[in-house]
């Protein structure tokens, strides 16, 4: 079984550039987080979806960050235009049964840099 | 919120010796408090959790110690060896009902080096 997919792996652009980072989650887990993962420190939890809905964006920047998951299984997270203190390594996480005490799968990661 | 501190930042054993990383936590709600391994590069991965209702866990080489009174889980890895060096996150989540239901809050991370 295929793990929690994300792409690109890597991105680098400019400041004031937007970027778009893509997740698959593994097949039929129905919650789907977004982290912000900077050098040295834990994850931060940026949006949470059960199926299509997002159930916790408090932490997600909504002037620069958007986030979708239109049909309940791949998601988007978007920033526009970027800032150098949003490079970081941006984690996607999935999980079965809603928001219980189920393990959360997490994906590899996309590292962005912000020039 | 929750806020999870976790200590040391940094861990240096001879292999074969044992490791300690211990998290306090302050939601007095969190009830889930797992532990993820996360090797340079990589994904973290989980290697052990523990729920409220449990003192102790353990899982051949790793356990994991949970102190609900005094809110602190510590994480116990015997006979360590080179592949184990990583940086370990504690995190906890709390129960459901409360604003922060199902978020996973994360310590700041351990960054274990087991030498030969």
């Amino acid at each position: 079984e295929a793990g929690v997919v994300q792409s690109p792996r890597y991105k680098i652009i400019e400041k004031k550039q937007p970027v778009a980072f893509w997740c698959n989650p593994i097949s039929g887990h129905n919650t789907l987080y977004w982290y912000l993962q900077n050098l040295g420190q834990g994850p931060e939890l940026l949006i949470r979806y059960e199926n299509e809905e997002a159930v916790d964006d408090s932490q997600l920047p909504k002037d620069r960050f958007s986030a979708e998951r239109l049909k309940g299984v791949d998601s988007t997270l978007k920033i526009q235009p970027a800032e150098l203190g949003d490079s970081a390594v941006y984690l996607c996480a999935s999980s079965t049964g809603g928001a219980s005490m189920n393990e959360q799968f997490f994906g590899p990661g996309t590292r962005l840099t912000v020039l | 919120g929750e806020n999870v501190e976790q200590h040391p930042s940094t861990l240096s054993v001879q292999e074969g010796d044992s490791a300690v990383i211990k998290c306090t936590y302050s939601d007095s709600a969190s009830n889930y408090f797992p532990w993820y391994k996360q090797e340079l590069g990589k994904r973290p991965q989980l290697i052990i959790d523990i729920r409220s209702n449990v003192g102790e866990k353990k899982d051949q080489r790793i356990a994991v110690t949970l102190n609900k009174t005094a809110k602190h889980f510590s994480l116990h890895i015997t006979e360590t060896q080179p592949e184990d060096s990583a940086v370990y996150f504690c995190a906890a989540k709390p129960l459901p009902g409360g604003t922060s239901y199902g978020k996973l809050t994360f310590g700041q991370g351990t960054i274990l080096t087991v030498h030969p």
